[in-house]
């Protein structure tokens, strides 16, 4: 069955450096989202992508973050200068089109000291 | 504002048993929800969905019942088992949004005993 794959599973980064992490949607989808998921706390919505561009962003989403799809299989969300406050999980997802559900990767822990 | 919410944090069931797990959300404009699966150490599993224009959708062994009257959405899970033990959240999408652009209620967690 395909599946959306999230690397590395786990990454720890130092405030300030600036990290990436990277997702590879399931094949035939057009639809590509971010979320993040604080300890403990529900799962938020940051970014929707489509069409090589975002298509929807929340609050959370700021000048710090980008998203990119480098190529054709892979998307990345990039942030810039990470806090503490970044510290979470983070889900990458796809979905077939706009009025399909969304399919979750396993997520990446990141971890900022 | 939109918010979606869920009135137990933690529910403890006989395996075997049926499993009723509740959410009330806040706009009623909403017009599609979703439950998810989520087990430890893992992502969010899509578990079934149902747009405002129904009351009850059925998959294998769960139900999802919309009540649009006072905002209520449930999942029912048939006969739970010990692979059901999990947090289940359900959403709702964003208003206009596509149907990733949701938001999640905190998750109710569910544990089932042998």
């Amino acid at each position: 069955e395909p599946e959306v794959t999230q690397t590395p599973s786990h990454q720890v980064t130092q405030m300030g450096q600036e990290v990436i992490l990277r997702c590879v949607p399931i094949s035939n989808h057009l639809y590509f989202y971010w979320y993040r998921q604080i300890l403990g706390q529900k799962v938020e919505f940051l970014v929707s992508f489509y069409n090589n561009e975002i298509s929807e962003k929340s609050e959370i989403f700021d000048d710090q973050f980008s998203v990119e799809r480098p190529d054709g299989s892979n998307f990345t969300l990039k942030i810039r200068s990470t806090k503490l406050e970044d510290s979470a999980m983070y889900f990458c997802a796809s979905g077939r089109d706009r009025n399909t559900e969304a399919f979750f990767g396993q997520g990446t822990r990141l971890t900022v000291v | 504002g939109e918010s979606v919410g869920l009135h137990l944090p933690t529910l403890s069931v006989q395996e075997g048993d049926n499993s009723i797990i509740n959410c009330a959300y806040s706009n009623s404009a909403s017009d599609y929800f979703i439950w998810y699966k989520q087990e430890s150490g893992k992502g969010p599993q899509f578990i079934i969905d149902i747009r405002s224009n129904m009351d009850k959708r059925q998959g294998q062994r769960v139900t999802v019942l919309l009540n649009k009257t006072v905002k209520h959405l449930s999942l029912q899970i048939a006969a739970t088992q010990p692979g059901d033990s999990a947090v289940y959240f359900c959403a709702e999408r964003k208003d206009g949004g596509s149907q990733g652009n949701l938001i999640f209620g905190k998750g109710t967690k569910l544990s089932v005993k042998p």
